[in-house]
């Protein structure tokens, strides 16, 4: 059974980083493109980063570009978001995502990124 | 790269059919058939309805359906149960080789 579990999530003051985590577990990791998805409470979802299933190619959100690095360690079955700079507007609910043939077909429960002071 | 456009909400009685709609631009659902559905209940992950505008993984019940004119995706749902009641979002890959989603639509079962 597909699982993606994310982790790292919490509280930071403007201006601070974090590293969400993602653990996968039931599939190839090292098969699939892997993705980065928020969302705020109450609000749509949006997408916030991709990475090849070999980690040679990313690619960000014009939103997060320069501040968050999406990157995977493909013997660990893990993917990571490191998020610098971070902003209130940066709040929101951070998933992990598979994807195959450009469709996100299996997603992690989602862990919760509060930025404030 | 704008959000698709989805409906706020939809509402239908059980058994009834609703049909979501999602517009998009010639950069995005216009020129690519990578469109797909996600169904939310609240407080929970999205789960993937359909894929390549009208396929169903397995397991999807075939009272989901999708379809596709021009820009403009549409998720319709048939013989509708109170458990569909959920938020739904549409996405797109774009021509940028990156993703875009609706802003959601509110299903209520009436």
């Amino acid at each position: 059974e597909v699982e993606l579990v994310e982790s790292g999530g919490g509280l930071v003051q403007p201006g601070g980083s974090l590293r969400l985590s993602c653990e996968a577990s039931g599939f190839t990791f090292s098969d699939f493109w892997m993705h980065w998805v928020r969302q705020v409470p109450g609000k749509g979802l949006v997408w916030v980063a991709r990475i090849f299933s070999d980690g040679t190619d990313t690619s960000h959100a014009d939103s997060v570009k320069g501040r968050f690095t999406i990157s995977r360690h493909n013997a660990k079955n893990t993917l990571y978001l490191q998020m610098n700079s971070l902003r209130a507007e940066d709040t929101a609910v951070y998933y992990c995502a598979r994807s195959r043939d450009l469709t996100f077909d299996f997603w992690g429960q989602g862990t919760l990124v509060t930025v404030s002071s | 790269q704008s959000a698709l456009t989805q409906p706020a909400s939809v509402s239908g009685s059980p058994g009834q059919s609703i049909t979501i709609s999602c517009t998009g631009t010639s950069s995005d659902i216009g020129v690519y058939n990578y469109v797909s559905w996600y169904q939310q209940y609240s407080g929970k992950a999205p789960k993937l309805i359909l894929y390549d505008v009208g396929a169903r993984p397995s397991g999807v019940s075939d009272r989901f359906s999708g379809s596709k004119s021009g820009s403009t995706a549409s998720l319709t749902i048939s013989g509708l149960q109170a458990e569909d009641e959920a938020d739904y979002y549409c996405s797109s890959y774009t021509r940028s080789s990156t993703w875009v989603f609706g802003g959601g639509t509110k299903l209520t079962v009436l």
